[in-house]
């Protein structure tokens, strides 16, 4: 089972910030929390993940709270090429490459 | 740097036929994985591959298999196609195998289709 929750959508206007959020109460002291979007018929694709500090690149950042069991993607000026749906994902060190999926969150951008 | 590559993008088979599925990783990455997508079921890990063994596998039946090559290619195989096996197949490679702070990067997938 996923070891995330997040709502199963939300909208953003073109050139505002979409804050995605994600619970991961359960989240262990070695896992991370990863990001990935998928926009329709594309493989997912990495956007950022983290800690315990919060993150940032050149697609997002991401906000992980202190007590670790949640987290927020913030997408700082929303596209129309950001509509897709957006999984969070906690993974571990535990030798394996294995991602658990939930459901994701489809943000839908509107001009 | 090339993305990992899958081929073929799509495929259409018949029933009982069998199809191999061919994944390129990044270069320098040795960990592929593979992944089945249907609207159903979502995303699901098939297994996984780091130097040229398995190390971790889903919950699918043996018809599903995989091996890795020297070259860090990985191919998957199903035989004896079922309806059900109508998906998209993913590809994954990382550089730093199982340590959780390495990315995976994914293929776009090879489209399957079974009649």
């Amino acid at each position: 089972d996923a070891k995330t929750t997040q709502p199963t959508s939300m909208d953003c206007a073109e050139g505002r910030a979409a804050n995605l959020p994600c619970n991961h109460s359960t989240i262990s002291g070695n896992e991370y929390v990863y990001w990935y979007r998928q926009i329709h018929s594309q493989g997912p694709q990495y956007i950022i993940h983290g800690l315990k500090n919060n993150e940032t690149n050149e697609m997002a950042s991401l906000i992980i709270t202190e007590d670790r069991k949640s987290s927020t993607l913030i997408l700082p000026h929303a596209t129309l090429r950001d509509t897709a749906v957006y999984y969070c994902i906690v993974r571990g060190s535990y030798n394996t490459d294995k991602l658990i999926f939930g459901t994701g969150t489809r943000l839908q951008v509107f001009p | 740097k090339a993305g990992v590559t899958q081929t073929p993008r799509y495929l259409i088979k018949t029933r009982g036929q069998q199809v191999t599925l061919s994944c390129s990783p990044i270069s320098g990455h040795r960990s592929v994985s593979w992944y089945q997508q249907t609207p159903g079921q979502g995303l699901q890990f098939l297994f996984e591959y780091f130097s040229e063994t398995q190390r971790n596998k889903g919950n699918f039946p043996g018809r599903f298999s995989g091996r890795q090559f020297s070259n860090s290619r990985s191919e998957m195989n199903v035989s004896t196609l079922e309806l059900g096996d109508s998906a998209l197949y993913l590809c994954a490679s990382s550089l730093q195998s199982g340590t959780g702070s390495s990315p995976l990067h994914f293929g776009n997938g090879t489209r399957l289709t079974v009649t």
